[in-house]
């Protein structure tokens, strides 16, 4: 089985921009979830998404927003870029997502840099 | 509030010690337990998971961990380093309501040779 794909894998955007990234979860895989690392903050949970509907969201702004595609294909949009934005992007899916229990699988990430 | 602390930020062994890497949660519930490691520019590998049932657990490239409730822990343990085990590690625990997970800071593991 494929794993999770993230693209691009490096992007370089000017603040006050708009950025769209893109995760392909595992096939059969329902739930995808973005997390943003950054060596201050650590991991930290952006939102879920589980058969097209957001289910969960982390403390961000609404400058972040995600969507998922019928084929469970999500992207992940930032509006209005802040250096501080700069930052990996993790994507991650798993089977279910209905509980906690549900193991993730890791994408490779976007690394996003703002200028 | 649900936290993970991971109170080692690096760590560094000599290849062929043996490695433990503390975690600490704070959940009302019993929760569901990761570990995760992260090789530079990668992305995250699960390396094991604690549900339910036996305490100890086996994960992949000769990992354990075990799950402690009387002491809110989940340490990962390996009996003998190798070079390659240099990276990241992650603990996280996953939240039963919702699903979303909540990681530690990670522990940077360093390798002497």
């Amino acid at each position: 089985k494929a794993g999770v794909t993230q693209t691009p894998r490096y992007l370089i955007k000017t603040r006050g921009q708009q950025v769209t990234l893109s995760c392909s979860p595992i096939s059969g895989h329902r739930s995808v979830s973005w997390y943003q690392q950054t060596p201050g903050q650590g991991l930290q949970f952006l939102f879920e998404y589980f058969s097209e509907t957001q289910r969960n969201k982390g403390n961000f702004p609404g400058r972040f927003s995600g969507r998922q595609f019928s084929n469970s294909r999500s992207e992940m949009n930032v509006s209005t870029l802040e250096l501080g934005d700069s930052a990996l992007y993790l994507c991650a899916s798993s089977s279910h997502g209905v509980a906690g229990g549900q193991e993730q699988y890791f994408g490779p990430g976007t690394r996003l840099t703002v200028t | 509030a649900q936290s993970v602390t991971q109170p080692d930020i690096h760590i560094t062994v000599s290849e062929g010690a043996s490695l433990e890497l503390r975690c600490n949660y704070s959940y009302g519930a019993t929760p569901y337990l990761f570990w995760y490691v992260q090789s530079p520019g990668q992305g995250l590998q699960l390396l094991l998971k604690y549900f339910s049932g036996d305490t100890l657990v086996q994960g992949i490239k000769g990992f354990e961990a075990e799950f402690k409730r009387s002491q809110s822990s989940f340490n990962l343990r390996k009996p003998s380093v190798h070079w390659s085990d240099a990276a990241e590690y992650f603990c996280a625990v996953g939240q039963g309501q919702g699903f979303s997970f909540i990681f530690g800071k990670g522990t940077r593991l360093l390798v002497k040779p």
